[in-house]
């Protein structure tokens, strides 16, 4: 069965440091997500994107944030001078279609620490 | 402000038993999506609905779109359905909303 793929599953990083996180959506999905979720706390959408542009993106999405499918095949979050807030599990998730069958398909998540 | 809430917070039951978990939301709805998650972090698709019920083996999902509710009910509960079910709504626009989560388990 299509699975959503995401590396690192764990990353350790010092506050400051610029980190990427990669996923491997479903290759006829055309809808991507990422998600986070601090320990112990709800999850929390961060951005949309749809054909190679954000689509949407909530308050947590700053300026240390963006994302970027490089080679059609892979999707990735870089958060480019970590904060010890940023520590969380993010999850990367897609969906073949935008409309109310979109379900989505979410990675294992890789689980960030800032040091 | 659009709301998503989930009870009961946690719910532990004997293998077997008939579990409801209860998710309502304050304003419609495009689509609602049950998930589980796992002890490890990983979340699982269980279902997603616009309108109606659906089923999958021991699952049935609800929703009443008039009352902005929707149930996720298991049926013969076990061990192995130990988990975080989590509600997540879909409003205008392309993401989803989640709820805090049902923390089950099911004991032998």
């Amino acid at each position: 069965e299509p699975e959503v793929t995401q590396t690192p599953s764990h990353q350790v990083t010092q506050m400051g440091q610029e980190v990427i996180l990669r996923c491997v959506p479903i290759s006829n999905h055309l809808y991507f997500y990422w998600y986070r979720q601090i320990l112990g706390q709800k999850v929390e959408f961060l951005v949309s994107f749809y054909n190679n542009e954000i689509s949407e993106k909530s308050e947590i999405f700053d300026d240390q944030f963006s994302v970027e499918r490089p080679d059609g095949s892979n999707f990735t979050l870089k958060i480019r001078s970590t904060k010890l807030e940023d520590s969380a599990m993010y999850f990367c998730a897609s969906s073949e279609e935008r409309a109310n069958t979109g379900e989505l398909f979410f990675g294992e998540g890789s689980r960030l620490t800032v040091l | 402000k659009n709301e998503v809430e989930q009870s009961p917070q946690n719910l532990t039951a004997q293998e077997g038993e008939f579990i409801t978990i209860n998710c309502s939301y304050s304003v419609g709805i495009s689509a609602l999506h049950w998930l589980q998650q796992h002890p490890g972090g990983g979340i699982v698709s269980l279902f997603m609905l616009s309108s109606g019920k659906k089923k999958h083996g021991r699952l049935i999902a609800t929703i009443n779109i008039q009352e902005k509710h929707s149930s996720l009910h298991i049926t013969a509960s076990h061990p192995r359905d130990s988990a975080v079910y989590i509600c997540a709504v879909r409003w205008a626009g392309n993401q989803f909303y989640f709820g805090t989560g049902t923390s089950l388990t099911v004991i032998p």
